[in-house]
């Protein structure tokens, strides 16, 4: 499939470490966030998400923290493994009463055993 | 058990030529997307549909056409294919905030 990869940060990890993936948004009124992981030649999938009303949301191997505050989303992923390696996406939702997505620009994710 | 699909997975065409790109999802969902997903700009979002007969733009709607006659399928058209609209298209669809993703449609304007 087509690499998205060329041109994005990149974050390199063994096997087994904690990552940490980061997002910056930009819409103050967004009350919704969702991280996506695509892997090469394929749709975008959903990992988890999180509401403004809450700081952290956990689920498995995988922690979404959310700070108003500064804009900034970050997603954990707890004992990395080769098949995590993907483009990460951070996407917001407005309130404009239709469910539209805003994707930031993506992380790669490279995992080596 | 299809969930959503896109055909075709792969087309090239000529700059000037129609081209439609099909979607089709099995969930009943009410909402439909269609993103275009370029090197450097991520994805973004070109329409979407809330229902059927319910079509809105997006960021990038220019050279695009869709339409919504039946709830399960929302096809995009570009009536006349430039160089700029080489890309990779995916479909969407949700019921809630969260969408699902067809497997994309891999277009080069020659």
């Amino acid at each position: 499939g087509e690499s998205v990869g060329l041109h994005l940060p990149t974050l390199s990890v063994q096997e087994g470490d904690n990552s940490i993936i980061n997002c910056a948004y930009s819409n103050s009124a967004s009350d919704y966030f969702i991280w996506y992981k695509q892997e090469s030649g394929k749709g975008p999938q959903f990992i988890i998400d999180i509401r403004s009303n809450m700081d952290k949301r956990q689920g498995q191997r995988v922690t979404v923290l959310l700070n108003k505050t500064v804009k900034h989303l970050s997603l954990q992923i707890a004992a990395t493994q080769p098949g995590d390696s993907a483009v990460y996406f951070c996407a917001e939702i407005g309130n404009s009463g239709y469910s539209t997505l805003t994707f930031g620009k993506g992380t790669m994710l490279l995992v080596s055993p | 058990d299809a969930g959503i699909t896109q055909s075709p997975r792969y087309k090239i065409t000529e700059t000037g030529r129609q081209v439609t790109l099909m979607c089709h999802q099995t969930w009943s969902h009410s909402y439909m997307f269609w993103y275009r997903q370029d090197l450097g700009h991520g994805l973004r979002l070109i329409y979407y549909s809330a229902a059927a007969d319910i079509t809105d733009k997006g960021e990038v709607p220019d050279g695009y056409v869709v339409s919504r006659s039946k709830t399960e399928n929302f096809p995009l058209t570009l009536e006349s294919a430039t160089r700029s609209q080489t890309s990779v298209y995916f479909c969407a669809s949700s019921e809630t905030n969260e969408q699902f993703f067809g497997p994309g449609t891999r277009l080069t304007v020659l």
